[in-house]
């Protein structure tokens, strides 16, 4: 089955230290993106790549870094310049600009 | 910049009635727009997308959106709401072109749906 997953589903991380998000795609993709999701707040953009080493920052990106060494991947990095990282964070990819994002499970990151 | 506005965070029905979830975009140029809906602790599902093709626009699980140019808006209906409909819903839109398919939602609203 085609469709996009993220892993881990739970992360803590505890202070100062860097944490990476995992996203994977067997869809054929070339855009991904991640968000971050708070209470009440919708979704944000945190990044977005719309080709293999290329990369852009969204709305948010103050405190993350991304890479895109291959298509199907697009990992995220919670760096320790994130003072409040307790969210729900999102991957998406779409095929086109003005296509479907597709969504992946989420992964849901919590602070010792 | 594009925006977004989802009246109401949160929305009550009873079972059967009428669900009506309200979205107002913001751009002058009639954006691309998608509802999603996601249940607690899950991804976004794609309920039904709005392209230029047809105002009356029919998705998922009985639900349809209408857009209005003359309103900005793309309000999510449902004749009869059931149980399995209790989740959150978000509105969102892309300009599309140089933007590349970046979205911009709305806050989400919470439908709850009553026996």
């Amino acid at each position: 089955d085609g469709g996009i997953t993220q892993s881990p589903k739970y992360l803590f991380r505890k202070e100062g230290q860097n944490v990476t998000l995992s996203c994977e795609q067997n869809l054929n993709h070339d855009a991904m993106y991640w968000y971050r999701q708070d209470p009440g707040q919708g979704l944000r953009l945190i990044y977005y790549s719309q080709i293999v080493n290329d990369f852009q920052k969204g709305d948010i990106a103050e405190g993350y870094s991304v890479s895109r060494e291959k298509k199907e991947s697009f990992p995220l990095t919670v760096t320790s310049a994130q003072k409040n990282p307790t969210a729900f964070y999102l991957c998406a990819s779409t095929q086109t600009p003005q296509g479907t994002q597709y969504f992946g499970p989420g992964t849901r990151l919590l602070v010792l | 910049a594009q925006s977004v506005t989802q009246l109401g965070s949160h929305v009550s029905v009873s079972e059967g009635a009428l669900v009506l979830l309200r979205c107002n975009y913001s751009s002058s140029v009639p954006p691309y727009l998608f509802w999603y809906v996601q249940y607690p602790n899950q991804g976004l599902q794609l309920l039904l997308k709005y392209t230029s093709a047809a105002t009356l626009v029919k998705g998922i699980n009985g639900f349809e959106a209408e857009f209005k140019k003359s309103e900005t808006s793309f309000h999510l209906t449902k004749p009869s709401a059931h149980m399995s409909d209790a989740a959150e819903y978000f509105c969102a839109a892309t300009s599309g072109g140089t933007s590349y398919g970046k979205l911009t939602f709305g806050q989400g609203t919470i439908l709850t749906v009553h026996p």
